[in-house]
């Protein structure tokens, strides 16, 4: 079964801290998302990646930056967490956006707390 | 960019009727129209998604419509189970761009 696996389904981090949360896709997907969720605001993208070492900034980029070294594996880093920060933070991939739009594949999020 | 607005942002039906929720979408070149399925704990999951050259698309009891003309699409899920229970985002996208969502539509199915 092809998945996208994000490493905590939860976390708590102190203010100020550097957060890295990971996702890997095993479906050789090109694409990769990240996206926060919050109650009544939708999907936000934050940053995405259309290849190895490729980023590029979505719609709240403010605050995180990401790293892709390989195709699989897409991380998000929050340089220093803030409260605001606190969210459902969603991965997603998809396969080559060239000539045709695919569905994205989701991971089952991590829900971050920062205090 | 792409907007996409959807409504209504909550919608309860009685277990057996119908449910729709709609959007409108900004981009005239957008031509993938994608439906997910968010349930409690978990990431999006695809239920269906229908393309610009396609007025209609259908799969058991869970249907999308398109209106290129009026920019918008539907999703209409028949003799709704409590199971159908979940946040439903909508999705539009031109050819090779990123997916615009929804904020969303919390459905409740009371038994």
């Amino acid at each position: 079964d092809v998945k996208v696996t994000q490493s905590s389904r939860y976390l708590v981090k102190r203010t100020g801290e550097k957060v890295f949360l990971e996702c890997v896709q095993d479906m050789d997907h090109e694409n990769m998302f990240w996206y926060r969720q919050d109650p009544g605001l939708g999907l936000r993208l934050i940053y995405f990646s259309y290849d190895v070492k490729m980023k590029e900034k979505g719609d709240i980029p403010e605050g995180y930056s990401v790293s892709r070294e390989k195709k699989e594996r897409f991380s998000l880093i929050l340089e220093s967490a803030s409260t605001n920060q606190t969210s459902m933070y969603l991965c997603a991939s998809s396969r080559d956006r060239a000539l045709f739009n695919y569905g994205y594949t989701f991971g089952s999020g991590t829900r971050l707390t920062v205090v | 960019g792409e907007n996409v607005e959807q409504h209504p942002s909550t919608l309860s039906v009685q277990e057996g009727d119908s449910a729709v929720i709609k959007c409108t979408y900004s981009d005239s070149a957008s031509n993938y129209f994608p439906w997910y399925k968010q349930e409690l704990g978990k990431g999006p999951q695809l239920i269906i998604d229908i393309r610009s050259n396609v007025g209609e698309k259908k799969d058991q009891r869970i249907a999308v419509t398109l209106n290129k003309t009026a920019k918008h699409f539907s999703l209409h899920i028949t003799e709704t189970q409590p199971e159908d229970s979940a946040v439903y985002f909508c999705a539009a996208s031109p050819t090779g761009g990123k997916l615009q969502f929804g904020a969303g539509t919390q459905v409740v199915v009371t038994p």
